[in-house]
């Protein structure tokens, strides 16, 4: 049952366009999201975070976008750059009641020089 | 300052044979956490430590699995009589908050194999 999907196993981008990853969960208690961005023999690290009460979180050249009602939410990267060829996790939690964690599988973006 | 280390990077291990992955977390961190991703699958949540509490084992698949954690240093994951499917990366992450944990600050991962 994976409440934390990631349905595109891997995206490809030009160098300077939009990169859109997208998440869709299942659990209506999920209220915080996070991002995570893992490069090959690395442990992932964090990206980017929103929580429930809002609908954008911005910081820099990353934009996250949270649908409640659609149960959905996106990673904007803008301008895509080389260096952003990574695999990018989502994860959420239930922050009244769980610290832990639901990741979904990854996907992997490409930015093609 | 140091990261969370995990140790050994690889490990190559023979089935029914045992193991033991050690994590050190960021000093100061009070949470700590173990997670396991096997082939094309995400974060599989195992254990959660934090500070002095009993740990949350709860992700744990199977009773060959366990942990320990000395107050708020290093931990160390066992894997008993390994099994060709406990074949994954194993991966360690440090947080200094309780609850939510925000930012966890995770380890490179230990790849495990068993043959």
């Amino acid at each position: 049952d994976q409440q934390v999907k990631q349905n595109s196993p891997s995206l490809s981008v030009q160098e300077g366009r939009i990169s859109i990853l997208n998440c869709d969960y299942t659990n209506s208690m999920f209220d915080y999201f996070l991002w995570y961005k893992k490069y090959p023999a690395e442990g992932p690290t964090f990206l980017i975070s929103i929580s429930s009460i809002k609908d954008k979180n911005e910081d820099g050249r990353f934009t996250v976008f949270l649908n409640k009602s659609a149960k959905h939410l996106s990673l904007h990267i803008v301008p895509s750059q080389p260096g952003d060829s990574a695999v990018y996790f989502c994860a959420a939690s239930a922050v009244g009641g769980t610290y832990k964690y639901i990741f979904g599988t990854g996907t992997r973006l490409k930015v093609l020089a | 300052g140091a990261g969370v280390s995990q140790s050994p990077s690889n490990k190559v291990t023979e089935k029914g044979k045992d193991v033991e992955l050690r994590c050190d977390p960021i000093s100061g961190h009070t949470a700590l956490y173990w997670y396991r991703q096997r082939l094309g699958q995400g974060l599989e949540f195992l254990i959660y430590f934090q500070g002095n509490s009993a740990p949350d084992k709860s992700g744990l698949p199977s009773d060959r699995f366990s942990a320990e954690r000395t107050g708020e240093s290093v931990s160390t994951l066992t894997i008993q009589r390994t099994q060709q499917e406990d074949s994954a990366v194993y991966l360690c992450a440090s947080s200094a908050d309780r609850v939510p944990s925000y930012e966890q600050y995770f380890g490179p991962g230990t790849r495990l194999t068993v043959t």
